[in-house]
């Protein structure tokens, strides 16, 4: 069993629609969210960044994290064709340290 | 500011072969990354440098693969020999390094095996 699960999707929505993105994984010492986004043929970008707990609203994104649950999710609000690409959810137990990614979710937001 | 820089984009050998890959990091980023990326699947770390040293190296496939960060700046990897399996995409990513969570990401380079 991997670390951290992700489904690969893909997760086609019409635009202005809201996005979900979520994530589990099994290893408790985790204390750092990220989610980052790619674009095909490009390397990742951060996203959102959560430490421990807790909710993060950052424009039409929103991460949350649930570490009792072992769970952390992404919004995405009003969703625009150009929020077209792979989602990935990534993790790590200290700040500048290995990150354990998730598979990557595609998303296709259709005008 | 430019990004991090990585060099070739894209690398097509036959197995048996060795190869190499560059990556240039951010100005002033003192960690320096390489991630293996498979179709369809997340990057997975290989190696993690703190200015020239090899701080964490334990998923490095050490028979075939070696990296080094020389002066602490730029970095190369290489593969030799190659094997088929060894096709995916290689990518190195900077971060200005303790307490910093952000890793900027090159490119990457796409390597097919044939």
């Amino acid at each position: 069993q991997k670390e951290v699960e992700q489904d690969p999707g893909p997760l086609s929505v019409p635009e202005g629609a809201i996005v979900s993105l979520n994530c589990t994984y099994s290893n408790s010492a985790f204390q750092y969210f990220m989610w980052y986004r790619q674009y095909s043929r490009k390397g990742p970008e951060l996203l959102m960044y959560t430490y421990s707990s807790g909710n993060k609203e950052d424009g039409r994104f929103t991460a949350q994290v649930d570490k009792s649950s072992k769970y952390i999710s992404l919004f995405i609000r009003d969703s625009q064709p150009s929020d077209s690409a792979t989602y990935l959810c990534a993790m790590s137990v200290d700040s500048w340290g290995k990150l354990q990614f998730g598979a990557g979710t595609q998303v296709v937001v259709t005008p | 500011e430019a990004g991090v820089v990585q060099s070739p984009r894209y690398k097509i050998i036959e197995k048996k072969q060795p190869v190499a890959f560059w990556c240039n990091p951010i100005s002033g980023h003192n960690t320096l990354y390489w991630y293996l990326q498979n179709l369809g699947q997340g990057p997975e770390l290989l190696i993690r440098y703190e200015n020239e040293e090899a701080v964490d190296d334990s998923q490095l496939p050490k028979d075939r693969f070696s990296a080094e960060r020389l002066k602490g700046v730029d970095s190369t990897l290489k593969i030799q020999p190659a094997e088929l399996g060894d096709s995916a995409v290689y990518l190195c990513a900077s971060s200005k390094g303790q307490g910093s969570y952000e890793q900027y990401f090159g490119p990457g380079t796409r390597l097919t095996v044939t």
